[in-house]
């Protein structure tokens, strides 16, 4: 069965720094790009940042640029989301997901939940 | 940046209702727009794929359709299990959401 397993989340300081991590069983990893998306409460879902699978080219939404980082490490099966300068509107679900290609996102992990607040 | 427009916000439909939900792309994206469905406390599933493609095992009275910058998601006969949050996305060029539309009970 093809499973995307999130964790890491939880709840953080405004300024703080989080690692989410996703791990990807079923299928073979290094060949698809694993993008995250996030879903503040109550609120649609928003793309956040999404890593290639060979070449690790990273791709980042305007609102994270330059505070998260996303990286992969292929012997693991893993993505990391590394968040740091976190605010308040950083509080959401993060859900990692595979970008299928035409296929757009499938599957989807069960999401981590982010909350930052003092 | 491609924006997406999903209407209407909210609708509400008795079972057995033909439902459509429309998405309007800021500039053309076909065919790279998927529908996905969301039941609270759960993870997206995707419906539809490649603005018309059904992914499998979604029920046939799911169809998309549309092409340039506009789409719909059609059910043809609601059922109780489909009364959920539907969201369309673009995939031609970096990935945007439209805000949802939240199916309810009328």
């Amino acid at each position: 069965e093809e499973q995307l397993v999130e964790s890491g989340g939880g709840l953080i300081q405004p300024g703080g720094s989080l690692r989410l991590s996703c791990e990807a069983s079923g299928f073979t990893f290094i060949t698809y790009a694993i993008d995250w998306v996030r879903q503040a409460p109550g609120k649609g879902l928003e793309w956040v940042s999404a890593i290639s699978g060979r070449r690790n080219n990273t791709y980042y939404a305007d609102s994270v640029k330059g505070r998260f980082t996303i990286s992969r490490d292929n012997s693991k099966n893993t993505v990391y989301l590394q968040m740091n300068s976190l605010r308040d509107e950083d509080t959401a679900v993060y859900y990692c997901t595979r970008d299928s290609g035409e296929h757009a996102f499938d599957p989807w992990g069960q999401g981590t939940r982010v909350t930052v607040s003092s | 940046d491609i924006q997406m427009t999903q209407s209407p916000s909210t609708l509400s439909a008795s079972v057995g209702d033909r439902v459509t939900i429309t998405c309007r792309a800021s500039q053309s994206v076909s065919p790279y727009l998927a529908w996905y469905q969301q039941k609270p406390g759960k993870a997206p599933k995707v419906l539809i794929y490649m603005a018309s493609t059904l992914e499998s095992g979604v029920p046939s009275r799911f169809s998309g359709s549309g092409s340039g910058t506009e789409f719909t998601l059609t059910i043809s006969s609601l059922q109780p299990d489909d009364f959920a949050t539907y969201y369309c996305q673009q995939y031609k060029s970096y990935w945007t959401f439209g805000q949802g539309t939240k199916v309810e009970i009328k």
